[in-house]
């Protein structure tokens, strides 16, 4: 079946560190993929996605490579900031495109 | 644009009792999905409604859960009779044409069933 595992939280980082938040995934065939964010107080929202292998997903200075040989889709940032922090969700659309299926969730916090 | 429309925001019932939500979508969506996310989990797709027809049900447990979309535009989730494990936040999202598209997330229901 379909599924997603990211890395569990939470992660708390110091600004302007390094940022890198694992997500694998099992798949029949070769599914679309995404990450979402979840701010403080605010619902989920798209941070960023990739429909095909080797493509880069980015947004806000947020990247993750769909990398098919080694069903992952990491999320990485060169340097965070203070406003980065939130929940963040990898998550899969089946080649169906009927169902959904998100991780658990990694929780990032960035302190000054 | 106005965003995805959730009510009530919280809501707090006894086991066994029923309890409803409502969701009304972005306009001009076609495609409206209910999940449920439990604390610490991910949220969980229960349905899908490609305008008022159901895409997919197959998470949804249709002994006590019940889900339309008359219209094709707003929706109610019912629960009847609720479970203590059903307490969760319900979550109601909208995408112009299905699941390959950017998911536009409402607010949330928090349930907490005593």
């Amino acid at each position: 079946g379909n599924s997603v595992t990211q890395m569990e939280g939470p992660v708390t980082l110091s600004e302007e560190a390094f940022l890198t938040i694992n997500c694998t995934y099992t798949a029949t065939g070769y599914p679309s993929l995404f990450w979402y964010v979840q701010y403080p107080g605010e619902g989920l929202q798209l941070l960023l996605k990739a429909t095909k292998a080797d493509d880069k997903g980015s947004n806000k200075g947020f990247e993750a490579t769909y990398r098919k040989e080694t069903t992952s889709f990491h999320l990485e940032k060169g340097s965070v900031q203070v406003s980065d922090s939130a929940v963040y969700f990898c998550a899969l659309s089946s080649i169906t495109g009927n169902q959904f299926y998100f991780g658990t969730g990694t929780s990032l916090t960035v302190i000054p | 644009e106005a965003g995805v429309a959730q009510s009530p925001r919280y809501k707090i019932i006894e086991k066994r009792q029923s309890v409803a939500f409502w969701c009304n979508p972005i306009s001009g969506h076609a495609t409206l999905y209910w999940y449920q996310q439990i604390l610490g989990q991910g949220p969980k797709l229960l349905i899908q409604f490609q305008n008022n027809g159901v895409v997919d049900d197959s998470q949804l447990p249709k002994d006590r859960f019940s889900a339309e979309r008359l219209k094709g535009v707003d929706s109610t989730l019912k629960i009847q009779p609720a479970k203590l494990e059903d307490s969760a936040v319900y979550l109601c999202a909208s995408s112009l044409q299905g699941l390959q598209e950017t998911q536009y997330f409402g607010p949330g229901t928090r349930l907490l069933v005593l």
